[in-house]
């Protein structure tokens, strides 16, 4: 596509819940990163991947969030067991190769109720 | 670590001109970046700076001293569109995430 596709653009999810994320990334682009970003707040890194591998996970807030991209393109980021603190709009970005200019998505905006 | 500072808020008339200081502590530099907010839009890109120096892209410009941690981007003929929140960041130097700060949040006014 054009540009960086994000799915669903909202979601609203019970405490407790299981969601799914999803990135499309621009066509070609091998590096992939997925952002958190509060109100008020700039996106705060949550994990890199180069190709099919996540280069850099470092960002993860604990053992509830994994991100997966199997064929190297699409991406889905997958939080278990949401809490109200995962509230947050979900940025993923992508780049034709590591340290390239970034292209971001629109964002999923999660509300954990 | 790494520890990004820049103002919360700014603002502007149209037409003048501003400039958005950014300040860095980092424990790695792989270049510096800006990027554009509008309010609930994606982050877009501006300018990169890895040498020191200034950088011209039209009227946006971006300026880069690394031995002082420190970066401007200065936006001329400011019109009413530019009001956003301007977001500065660091690359890392091992695996090229970037490090934001908390972004400016600029308003212009007539």
């Amino acid at each position: 596509g054009a540009g960086v596709s994000q799915t669903p653009s909202n979601k609203v999810t019970e405490k407790g819940k299981y969601v799914e994320l999803r990135c499309d990334p621009i066509s070609g682009h091998t590096a992939l990163y997925w952002y958190r970003q509060s109100l008020g707040q700039g996106p705060e890194f949550l994990i890199y991947f180069q190709g099919t591998g996540a280069a850099d996970d470092s960002g993860l807030p604990n053992d509830r969030f994994f991100a997966v991209r199997p064929e190297g393109s699409v991406s889905t980021l997958k939080i278990q067991r949401t809490e109200r603190g995962d509230s947050a709009v979900y940025l993923c970005a992508s780049s034709f190769r590591p340290g390239t200019e970034a292209f971001f998505g629109q964002g999923t905006r999660l509300t954990v109720v | 670590g790494q520890n990004i500072d820049q103002p919360t808020e700014m603002t502007a008339t149209e037409g003048a001109i501003v400039q958005i200081n950014c300040t860095y502590q980092t424990s790695g530099f792989n270049g510096l970046f800006w990027y554009q907010q509008h309010a609930g839009e994606a982050p877009t890109f501006l300018s990169y700076n890895v040498l020191d120096g200034l950088e011209e892209k039209g009227r946006f410009s971006s300026f880069l001293s690394r031995s002082k941690g420190y970066s401007y981007l200065l936006l001329k003929e400011l019109q009413m569109k530019d009001s956003a929140s301007y977001l500065c960041a660091v690359r890392d130097l091992g695996f090229q995430k970037l490090v934001f700060g908390t972004g400016t949040r600029l308003l212009v006014s007539p």
